[in-house]
């Protein structure tokens, strides 16, 4: 049972433009959602987090929005960059429960 | 500024044979994890260890088993491959709750 939900698999974007990325979860006790970074042949570096009882969190050209009501969450890229281009994964764990349960990832690249 | 350490970085060998990586994290972490990606990048917990106490197995194959000898170091056991066992093992570490730090990885592959 995939426990967390990621869209769109892939997605190409052009320099300078937004990236949107979308995941939605269904067990209603998580409350802490990271994104992570991954480039090929590293491991997954976390990005930005976001706990439940917040809507938004902003970090530079990354803001994650939360929406607990839809039980939805979302990553925005502005200015996109080359360097951006990277597998993104989202994640869902409960605060007293370490382990994460990532989406299937996204796989951005963004053209100059 | 690499703080979780794996060996080997790839490993190829034949259906049957047994395998171990190691990991080793220097960030003074209480709870360690193995996770699996495969090669659609699905990313799945394999197990946890808080302080050497194993606390969660999501229920892998019992060929595969973690062995703890401090907090600092948790090695993956793979007793007898199969072709469905090629991935990239993922060892990370973390303080009680929070943030990951992952290894770049172990990348197994079997003929």
């Amino acid at each position: 049972q995939q426990q967390v939900r990621q869209s769109p698999q892939s997605l190409t974007v052009w320099e300078g433009g937004t990236t949107v990325l979308t995941c939605s979860y269904e067990d209603s006790t998580f409350n802490y959602f990271p994104w992570y970074q991954q480039f090929p042949g590293e491991g997954p570096a976390l990005l930005i987090s976001i706990l439940s009882v917040s809507d938004k969190k902003e970090d530079g050209r990354f803001t994650t929005f939360f929406n607990k009501r839809e039980k939805k969450l979302s990553l925005h890229i502005i200015d996109s960059q080359p360097g951006d281009s990277a597998t993104y994964f989202c994640a869902a764990s409960m605060s007293n429960y370490n382990v994460l349960y990532f989406g299937s990832g996204t796989k951005l690249t963004v053209e100059p | 500024e690499t703080a979780v350490f794996q060996t080997p970085n790839y490993h190829v060998t034949q259906v049957g044979n047994e395998v171990s990586f190691n990991c080793k994290q220097t960030l003074g972490h209480d709870t360690m994890y193995w996770y699996k990606q495969d090669s659609k990048k699905l990313l799945k917990i394999m197990f946890s260890y808080n302080n050497k106490q194993l606390i969660v197995n999501e229920t892998v194959p019992r060929r595969f088993s973690p062995q703890s000898s401090d907090k600092a170091h948790l090695n993956l056991r793979i007793k007898s491959v199969e072709p469905e066992d090629s991935a990239v093992y993922l060892c990370a570490s973390s303080r009680n709750t929070g943030q990951l730090y992952f290894g770049e990885g172990s990348k197994l592959t079997v003929l």
